[in-house]
């Protein structure tokens, strides 16, 4: 069985400033996706970023980026030049390569950018 | 692009009772995925539908049940409702060249009392 887990319940950072968020998961599949979603008030869950594990590069969105360490488990997403619309919860996800597309959920972080 | 919708948003029921909560997954999207979030938790896997047939359940008792019809809107149904099922029940749509990428709905929000 796959777990994701994160470590920082909350975070706050000043609107324009950097901030990286932690999560590492645990898992003895060779192939598979890692995923960061966001999920504002609204409670829609949103797709941030998509991470294939096969791949070296590091996948980025945008503002939105991540360091991916595969033989550390390790998988952080980092939001640079923050904006008042990134406050949100956001999770980090792990999907296996095969199958059907059950996602696993960390316990998420509770981001606030304060203006 | 239709988007995920969910219905009802907000529903309050008595524990023992049955629950059916619906969803209409994006246009063109041929898989559902269920997930009950406790507060304050992630999403829990509850099943996946794949044209029609459940394609993987999660630890979640035979009173879960779910349906997907042939244009892909999607039923789940709760019997025998109890005090722990109080939670956002989210909706989650896919097509299979993406693997992992859902499109959500905005959930609903189930008291039991």
């Amino acid at each position: 069985a796959q777990t994701v887990t994160q470590s920082q319940p909350e975070m706050s950072v000043q609107e324009a400033e950097t901030v990286t968020l932690s999560c590492t998961y645990d898992t003895s599949e060779n192939n598979y996706y890692l995923f960061w979603y966001k999920q504002p008030p609204s409670r829609q869950m949103i797709l941030v970023i998509r991470q294939e594990a096969y791949k070296q590069q590091n996948a980025t969105e945008n503002r939105f980026s991540v360091n991916f360490q595969k033989a550390a488990k390790s998988f952080s997403l980092k939001i640079s030049d923050s904006q008042l619309g990134d406050t949100a919860m956001y999770f980090c996800a792990f999907s296996p390569n095969f199958g059907n597309e059950k996602l696993t959920f960390g316990t998420g972080t509770r981001l606030t950018i304060i203006p | 692009e239709t988007g995920v919708t969910q219905s009802p948003t907000h529903l309050i029921k008595t524990r023992g009772q049955q629950v059916t909560l619906r969803c209409s997954s994006q246009s063109g999207h041929n898989t559902v995925s269920w997930y009950q979030q406790a507060l304050g938790q992630g999403p829990q896997f509850i099943f996946q539908y794949y044209r029609e047939e459940e394609n993987g359940r999660g630890n979640f008792p035979p009173r879960f049940s779910g349906l997907q019809f042939p244009n892909y809107s999607s039923e789940l149904n709760v019997n025998a409702l109890e005090l722990d099922d109080s939670a956002l029940y989210l909706c989650a749509s896919s097509f299979s060249d993406r693997f992992g990428v859902h499109t959500f709905g905005s959930g609903t929000r189930l008291t039991v009392v």
